[in-house]
């Protein structure tokens, strides 16, 4: 079964307006997740590292400000796409390492497409 | 900057068919490399590999990883048609870097 859950699955909003994904570790606990964005024919881009208890590292390129993430407990982060524009429309993918040790193998979550019209 | 190629970017090949994916990686701070399919949404664990040479086996699914010349196949014998997928390689440390990958459509 899943052991990375993601909500939505899927979500259609307008320009403008904002838009929470959650990514859950089921059984688990995640003191680190990883956000990636995946745009068709595409590779998967990592975006951001959201550390439990402290701010999330984004990539280069990423804007923070327009991509809030928040790591509030050990199985839960979300990332917030504020004022959602078309451009943003993509799928957007979570992981997290399963054990806490360095090479534990990435776990992901079943992404969520995100559609701004 | 760090990156990750895979090649062929797509492969047709027919029921019963052996496939080799490659993988090549450079990429700072490298501890493993990791092999997923992905199907329809999120991408399934396939092998992790972190020492050179030592083959990992799971059914048809073999992966071998070569940190000399900075490579890795993926080989799946006795394709099927359930094996079509994009396989994904991503390496690093805590942060993976992927590449592009594979799409893999076996035909009956």
């Amino acid at each position: 079964g899943a052991v990375v859950s993601q909500h939505p699955s899927w979500v259609i909003c307008k320009s403008g307006t904002s838009v929470k994904i959650e990514c859950r570790s089921l059984d688990f606990q995640a003191t680190t997740m990883f956000w990636y964005r995946q745009f068709p024919k595409q590779s998967l881009m990592l975006m951001a590292t959201s550390n439990e208890g402290s701010k999330a590292t984004y990539e280069q390129g990423v804007e923070k400000d327009k991509f809030l993430i928040n790591h509030a407990s050990l199985t839960l982060s979300t990332l917030t796409v504020t004022s959602a524009h078309p451009e943003d429309s993509s799928f957007y993918i979570c992981s997290a390492p399963l054990f806490s040790t360095d090479n534990s193998p990435l776990h992901f979550g079943n992404g969520t497409r995100l559609t701004v019209t | 900057e760090d990156k990750v190629v895979q090649s062929p970017l797509s492969l047709v090949v027919h029921e019963g068919d052996t496939v080799t994916l490659n993988c090549s990686y450079e990429v700072t701070n490298f501890r493993s490399l990791l092999w997923y399919k992905q199907e329809k949404k999120a991408p399934t664990f396939l092998f992790m590999l972190t020492s050179s040479g030592i083959e990992k086996k799971s059914g048809r699914l073999s992966s071998i990883l070569d940190k000399k010349e900075l490579f890795s196949i993926l080989n799946i014998t006795a394709t099927q048609t359930g094996d079509s997928a994009v396989y994904l390689c991503g390496g690093g440390s805590e942060k993976l870097v992927f590449g592009k990958g594979t799409k893999l459509t076996v035909n009956p």
